[in-house]
C-alpha cells in the first residue's frame, strides 16, 4: 500500500528553527510537495521537490533524498503566524497525489 | 486576480436532503479536483476532472456525484447526505499533473 508518514505535532518557540520530517512509500515518485494549512482554511502550496536535494525559498526549505523516501521541510526564524499544520503530498507513477496527514505546529512565544 | 472560488464558506443541510457545492476558477486549469477532509486527517480525493474527462476514485460513495459543464465550474453533489458526509469540501486546480494544486478556501458542511 501507500503511505506518508510525518509527525502528528510538534512544538516550537518563535524565532527558533524547526524541521518537520516526511517518509513515504508509495507506487512511483513524479515529486514532493509541501502544503501550509491553517486551522479552518484551504491548503496553501509551499515547494515542490522532484530531484535529491535542497530547494530554499525564503525562511522555507525543503530537502529531499528519492533513495531513503524521505523529505523534510525547515522553517527559518519561526513567526506566531507559522503556527499550522504542514502537509506532505507525493505524486505516485499515475500522477495521483498521496497526502500525509499532516504535522500540527504549535508556536510559542 | 485569479483565483479559485468556492461557494459557499458554510453550508448546512438535513440529513437526507440533497446538497449542491460549488467551485469556478478564473486560471484557465485543465485540471479539477474535489477533496474531503475531515479533521486533523489528509484530504482524500473524491474525484478528478482533465479537461472533460471524469475519473472517479474507487472508494467514492455512489452519493457523491459531479459536474463540470465548462473550464472554469465543478459542481459537487451529494444526493442522501450523512452525518459521515459533515466535513470540509476542497476543490482545487492546476495547469497538469505535475504542477501544484491551487484550492479554494473550501466549503464547510455541517449536516443536522
Amino acid at each position: 500500500g501507500q503511505n506518508i508518514d510525518q509527525p502528528t505535532e510538534m512544538t516550537a518557540t518563535e524565532g527558533a528553527i524547526v524541521q518537520i520530517n516526511c517518509t513515504y512509500q508509495t507506487s512511483g515518485f513524479n515529486g514532493l510537495f509541501w502544503y501550509q494549512q491553517h486551522a479552518g482554511e484551504a491548503p496553501t502550496f509551499l515547494s515542490y521537490n522532484v530531484l535529491d536535494g535542497l530547494e530554499e525559498k525564503g525562511r522555507f526549505s525543503s530537502f529531499l533524498s528519492r533513495s531513503k523516501g524521505y523529505s523534510y521541510l525547515l522553517l527559518k526564524e519561526l513567526q506566531m503566524k507559522d503556527s499550522a499544520s504542514y502537509l506532505c503530498a507525493v505524486m505516485d507513477s499515475n500522477y495521483q497525489l498521496i497526502w500525509g496527514a499532516g504535522t500540527k505546529l504549535i508556536i510559542k512565544p | 486576480d485569479a483565483m479559485v472560488i468556492q461557494n459557499p464558506r458554510y453550508q448546512v443541510t438535513q440529513f437526507g436532503k440533497p446538497v449542491t457545492l460549488s467551485c469556478s476558477q478564473t486560471l484557465n486549469h485543465n485540471v479539477m479536483y474535489w477533496y474531503q477532509q475531515k479533521s486533523s486527517q489528509a484530504p482524500k480525493l473524491l474525484f478528478h476532472y482533465y479537461d472533460k474527462d471524469f475519473n472517479n476514485e474507487a472508494d467514492t460513495p455512489d452519493n457523491f456525484q459531479s459536474r463540470r459543464p465548462n473550464t472554469s465550474f465543478c459542481f459537487l453533489d451529494i444526493r442522501s447526505p450523512g452525518l459521515g458526509d459533515a466535513a470540509m469540501y476542497l476543490c482545487a486546480t492546476n495547469e497538469g499533473e505535475i504542477q501544484p494544486q491551487h484550492f479554494g478556501d473550501g466549503t464547510r458542511l455541517s449536516i443536522l
